[in-house]
């Protein structure tokens, strides 16, 4: 059964950074396309960024430069690691991964990430 | 980049209605569009692909049709279950979603 699990959220300074996780069972992580997407009350859902099995990265255009997404493959884990933290960046963080690129296949349960002084 | 127009923004039906839900996207998005489903406090779990095929799990009540622009979700016979929010998806370009759709079981 193919399971993620997020972690690393909370509250945040404006101007941080913060790496989230997501540990993946069922499933090999460098085999898979693995995503992140964030869900906001105001803007709804947006793809972050996606990581091909072949190591490619794709970033929304309006995020590039503050998110970056890797993989561990000893761990079976991705991350997704924002700098220069805003106010806007609050929101429900999920990791999701996908046998095809641009699609969520399975999901994680999602992790909550407040940016506020 | 590619918008996605939802509607009705609240769809309020009975058990055993039927319910039709529209994607519009803002320019030709193929055969790429899905569908998710999404409860309170939850992930979106995704229900359909490619327009009309069903992700494993969901239910045969679950279908889609459309092409280009206009897309539809049919939810033939609603059940209970079926309350929530629905998000259509692209991935022709960069992904997108709808604002979705609201679905409540009277």
């Amino acid at each position: 059964e193919v399971q993620l699990a997020e972690s690393g959220g909370g509250l945040i300074h404006p101007g941080g950074s913060l790496s989230l996780s997501c540990a993946a069972s069922g499933f090999t992580v460098s085999s898979n396309y693995i995503n992140w997407v964030r869900q906001t009350p105001e803007k709804g859902l947006e793809w972050i960024s996606i990581m091909y099995p072949s190591g490619d990265i794709y970033t929304a255009a309006s995020l590039r430069g503050r998110f970056t997404i890797s993989r561990d493959q000893s761990q079976n884990t991705f991350y997704l690691h924002i700098t220069s933290l805003r106010s806007d960046d609050t929101a429900v963080y999920y990791c999701a991964v996908s046998g095809r690129p641009n699609r969520g296949d399975h999901w994680g349960r999602g992790v909550q990430l407040t940016v506020s002084s | 980049d590619i918008v996605l127009t939802q509607s009705p923004g609240t769809l309020s039906l009975s058990p055993g209605g039927r319910a039709t839900l529209s994607c519009r996207a803002s320019q030709s998005v193929s055969c790429c569009l899905g569908w998710y489903q999404q409860k309170p406090g939850q992930a979106p779990r995704l229900l359909m692909y490619d327009t009309d095929v069903r992700a494993p799990g969901t239910p045969p009540r679950f279908s889609g049709s459309g092409s280009g622009t206009d897309f539809t979700l049919t939810i033939s016979s609603l059940e209970p279950e079926d309350s929530g929010f629905y998000y259509c998806q692209q991935g022709i370009h960069w992904p997108s979603f709808g604002q979705g759709t609201k679905v409540e079981i009277k």
